[in-house]
């Protein structure tokens, strides 16, 4: 199957603690995107990646850093977990830099700090 | 700084019955208008675009400069259409980023 996949699609865990997402593309696109729904269903993004190269950097808590080992996966690691960070991460690429073409999304993973 | 608004958080209709969700945007230059849609259990995906002026699932939405706006519209709703829909925009102005609104969850009854 040709699409944007997400591990974990759920994690739980402490307040204080480091994790990580993975996200993987086979679509051949060249840029990446991760996005934060919240409560509200309200979705915002917080990072772009093209050809490894960061290019959109929207004001996100240093502890959020990502991390693109090759233009096929961009990674999300999260470190001092905060309760407010509890939301669902979504996944996206597309052809192309920037935002302007049909971004194709991951089935999202829902993140839950106790 | 763009941004894009969507009036309405939730819309309930019954099946047969035309539906309308609002889009405003803010946004100084060209715009790029996009719909996007989760359907439950599914992963948000694109309904249409501006540019494409298509017709996908019924639906349509035409970009009205004037009055800043991108209004989907089908005329008569079926119950697969129950989903979260999103309106959203980019624009070389804001870094060729892809803003969001709020999101319409549409429901509709049999």
């Amino acid at each position: 199957d040709t699409a944007v996949s997400q591990t974990p699609k759920y994690l739980v865990t402490q307040m204080g603690n480091d994790k990580s997402i993975k996200c993987e593309q086979n679509l051949g696109h060249d840029t990446m995107y991760w996005y934060k729904q919240d409560s509200k269903k309200f979705l915002k993004i917080m990072f772009s990646y093209n050809n490894k190269e960061l290019i959109i950097n929207e004001t996100v808590p240093n502890r959020f850093s990502p991390k693109s080992p090759d233009k096929a996966h961009l990674n999300l690691h999260i470190n001092s977990l905060e309760l407010g960070d509890s939301a669902v991460y979504f996944c996206a690429s597309s052809q192309g830099r920037g935002g302007r073409g049909e971004q194709f999304f991951g089935p999202g993973t829902r993140l839950t700090v106790l | 700084a763009q941004r894009v608004t969507q009036p309405e958080k939730l819309l309930s209709v019954f099946k047969g019955a035309p539906v309308e969700l609002k889009c405003n945007y803010s946004y100084s230059g060209s715009p790029e208008l996009f719909w996007y849609v989760q359907y439950s259990r599914q992963r948000l995906q694109l309904l249409l675009r501006h540019i494409s002026r298509e017709s996908i699932k019924g639906f349509t939405a035409d970009l009205n400069k004037g009055e800043t706006s991108f209004h989907l519209k089908k005329p008569f709703a079926q119950e697969e259409d129950s989903a979260m829909y999103y309106c959203a925009l980019s624009g070389r102005a804001a870094g060729n980023k892809l803003t969001f609104g709020g999101g319409t969850r549409v429901l509709v009854k049999p």
